[in-house]
């Protein structure tokens, strides 16, 4: 069966520090790869998605950043972190020819002070 | 542009009572629909989801929605609630745009009172 990890689960950095989470998933092949953030009360904002290794599509222009060096890993980015940063952030991923859901990682975290 | 627009922020109600979640989108394309539950702290997992053909969709945990495609709208029902559905439920439809994407409702926290 198919799983989706995400770390790490809660992180707390300073205004301008780097960051980097990662989520992997396994049991799969080609997934589509999604990165949201979640702010509370406002939903669901859909970072970037990914179709394939290094195709990187960006939905919002921010300082953050994704990779895909892996087919089945996606990291997200940031060089130099900001308060309005902080936020639930959600790794999700999908069947390649899909009309279907999303699987959900169990989140991370981020607290920028 | 497609959006989808959960009418209520919070629904509190009481345990044993029916609910109604309420949500309408806006496409001019074909789209699919799903609803999604949050407990606290932990990522989202699916309810139930509308591809096509009948417009009353059953889910988990006795939840069903109906489409309908002249109001554009697929409210989440139950006729019965547990303490336990006290959680965040999103409205979601999915889309093609270039890649498949799928586009949240801001949410609709359920509480659930004793």
């Amino acid at each position: 069966s198919q799983t989706i990890h995400q770390w790490p689960a809660t992180l707390v950095q300073p205004v301008g520090s780097p960051l980097s989470l990662e989520c992997t998933v396994e049991g799969t092949s080609n997934p589509n790869l999604y990165w949201y953030r979640q702010a509370a009360g406002r939903g669901l904002q859909l970072l970037f998605y990914s179709v394939g290794i290094g195709q990187i599509s960006s939905e919002v222009p921010q300082n953050l950043s994704a990779s895909r060096p892996q087919d089945r890993q996606f990291i997200l980015s940031s060089k130099k972190l900001l308060l309005s940063d902080s936020g639930f952030y959600l790794c999700a991923w999908s069947p390649t020819a899909n009309t279907g859901e999303l699987f959900f990682g169990e989140g991370s975290r981020l607290t920028v002070l | 542009a497609q959006s989808v627009t959960q009418l209520d922020s919070q629904v509190p109600v009481f345990e044993e009572a029916p609910v109604e979640l309420r949500c309408n989108y806006s496409s001019s394309v074909s789209v699919y629909l799903f609803w999604y539950v949050q407990y606290p702290n932990q990522g989202l997992q699916l309810l139930l989801k509308y591809l096509s053909g009948s417009t009353l969709v059953k889910g988990i945990n006795g939840f069903e929605a109906e489409f309908n495609k002249s109001q554009t709208s697929f409210h989440l029902r139950k006729p019965s609630v547990h303490i336990s559905d006290t959680a965040e439920y999103f409205c979601a439809l999915r889309t093609y745009t270039g890649g498949f994407k799928t586009i949240f409702g801001a949410g609709t926290r359920l509480f659930v009172k004793a």
